[in-house]
């Protein structure tokens, strides 16, 4: 079945370090997403990719980076600049521009700083 | 610019009874609307949209929604509740943006759905 894979589904942080969250699709989508969940605000946007090679920043880019080597992956790393880390992250692919399609989400990576 | 208002953060309804679930939106342009469910520690599943169609939409599991362009709103209902329909649900408002053709997804609050035996 066509979907989309995130991993870990638990990842735990230290002080200082930078770790990267899998997100893979065989959707064959060319646009990916990644959101930020915490309790009681939502969703919101992180990066964006609407095709290989080429990404845009989302509301709360800063201390995140991302990549868009290949149609199917779009790899996450938090980065030791980003100073609340700790929240559920959300990976988010639709096919054309999602106005009309909606948009097949994964099933989340859960990151906690120790 | 684009928004979602989700006017209650928790509902409580009684098995079989009926769900409402109110979203308002501001919208400069012809919106689409969505409405997803998440159940704990899950990705966010689609229920239903509204892009330009007909103005009730029905969706998964017996849920339906209703645009409202006089009143800005977009409410969720369904006549019956379940057990299994506990969860949080997202109202979302398509966000156009002209400088690059693309679109982004502007997410309410969401509103946690508690079904009582």
């Amino acid at each position: 079945d066509g979907g989309i894979t995130q991993s870990p589904k638990y990842l735990f942080r230290k002080e200082g370090q930078n770790v990267t969250l899998s997100c893979e699709q065989n959707l064959n989508h060319d646009a990916m997403y990644w959101y930020r969940q915490d309790p009681g605000q939502g969703l919101r946007l992180i990066y964006y990719s609407q095709i290989v090679n080429d990404f845009q920043k989302g509301d709360i880019a800063e201390g995140y980076s991302v990549s868009r080597e290949k149609k199917e992956s779009f790899p996450l790393t938090v980065t030791s600049a980003q100073k609340n880390p700790t929240a559920f992250y959300l990976c988010a692919s639709t096919t054309g521009t999602g106005l009309n399609y909606g948009y097949t989400f994964g099933s989340g990576t859960r990151l906690t700083v120790v | 610019a684009q928004s979602v208002t989700q006017l209650d953060s928790h509902v409580s309804v009684s098995e079989g009874t009926p769900v409402l679930l109110r979203c308002n939106y501001s919208s400069s342009y012809s919106p689409s609307l969505f409405w997803y469910v998440q159940h704990p520690n899950k990705g966010l599943q689609l229920l239903l949209k509204y892009t330009s169609a007909a103005t009730l939409v029905k969706g998964i599991n017996g849920f339906e929604a209703e645009f409202k362009k006089s009143e800005t709103s977009f409410h969720l209902t369904k006549p019956s509740a379940h057990m299994s329909d506990a969860a949080e649900y997202f109202c979302v408002v398509s966000d156009p943006s002209r400088s690059s053709g693309t679109y982004k997804y502007i997410f309410g609050t969401g509103t946690r759905l508690k079904v009582l035996a």
